[in-house]
């Protein structure tokens, strides 16, 4: 069956420190990969994308790896903040029916310390 | 302001009673889409539409129905069939364009059925 794995623990870091956060998929060939920030109550906020010819993708402190052999999308925030608490959201493009359609993962809380 | 309204913010229903939840765009977007956000879980797709007069049944679409008359407008109908429709609801337009185009969201409708 088709999965998008994200760890389903909260990510507790201090601030200052890289976080970095998993995504994981199967059975899925996916077009793309898309990160989005949700805050509690919420809806979802666009982040990033990466292509599935792309290996690295960088946006401020932001950045996001998509290794398609691993089927695995790794990201990164560097210098991370309180402010950057949040759920983020991996989503993949699917194909169904001709359109690409996006499938979100169950997301990963991170919560940073200051 | 372009963006995504939906309304109402807060809904609560009794059991047997159809309901349904407002979602208008005025950024010029074809398609449309309806998730179904549930506590430690990812956005589940219910519907989707990629034209006017013209829509697709997502992964959890039972229990649900949909209209898409207006380009600007998309609203979702949650039926007395649907077993447990107490959860969160967002709604999500993508531009015209690239397949890999980022989606932008409400701010959500939290269903509660009593």
């Amino acid at each position: 069956s088709q999965k998008i794995e994200q760890n389903s623990e909260a990510l507790n870091i201090q601030e200052g420190k890289t976080a970095t956060l998993t995504c994981n998929y199967t059975n899925y060939s996916p077009a793309y990969l898309q990160w989005y920030r949700q805050d509690p109550g919420r809806g979802p906020v666009f982040l990033l994308l990466i292509r599935e010819n792309e290996k690295e993708k960088r946006k401020e402190r932001l950045k996001v790896t998509f290794d398609t052999t691993l089927k695995q999308s790794l990201f990164h925030i560097t210098a991370s903040q309180p402010a950057d608490s949040a759920t983020y959201l991996c989503a993949l493009g699917r194909l169904s029916g001709g359109s690409y359609i996006p499938t979100f993962g169950r997301g990963t809380s991170l919560i940073v310390h200051p | 302001d372009g963006g995504i309204t939906q309304s109402p913010k807060y809904l609560f229903r009794k059991e047997g009673q159809n309901v349904t939840l407002s979602c208008e765009q005025n950024l010029n977007h074809d398609a449309m889409y309806w998730y179904r956000q549930d506590p430690g879980q990812g956005l589940r797709l219910i519907y989707y539409s990629q034209i006017v007069n013209d829509f697709q049944k997502g992964d959890i679409a039972e229990g649900y129905s949909v209209s898409r008359e207006k380009k600007e407008s998309f609203p979702l109908t949650v039926t007395s069939a649907q077993k447990n429709p107490t959860a969160f609801y967002l709604c999500a337009s993508r531009r015209p364009g690239p397949r890999d185009g980022e989606l932008f969201f409400g701010e959500g409708s939290r269903l509660t059925v009593l």
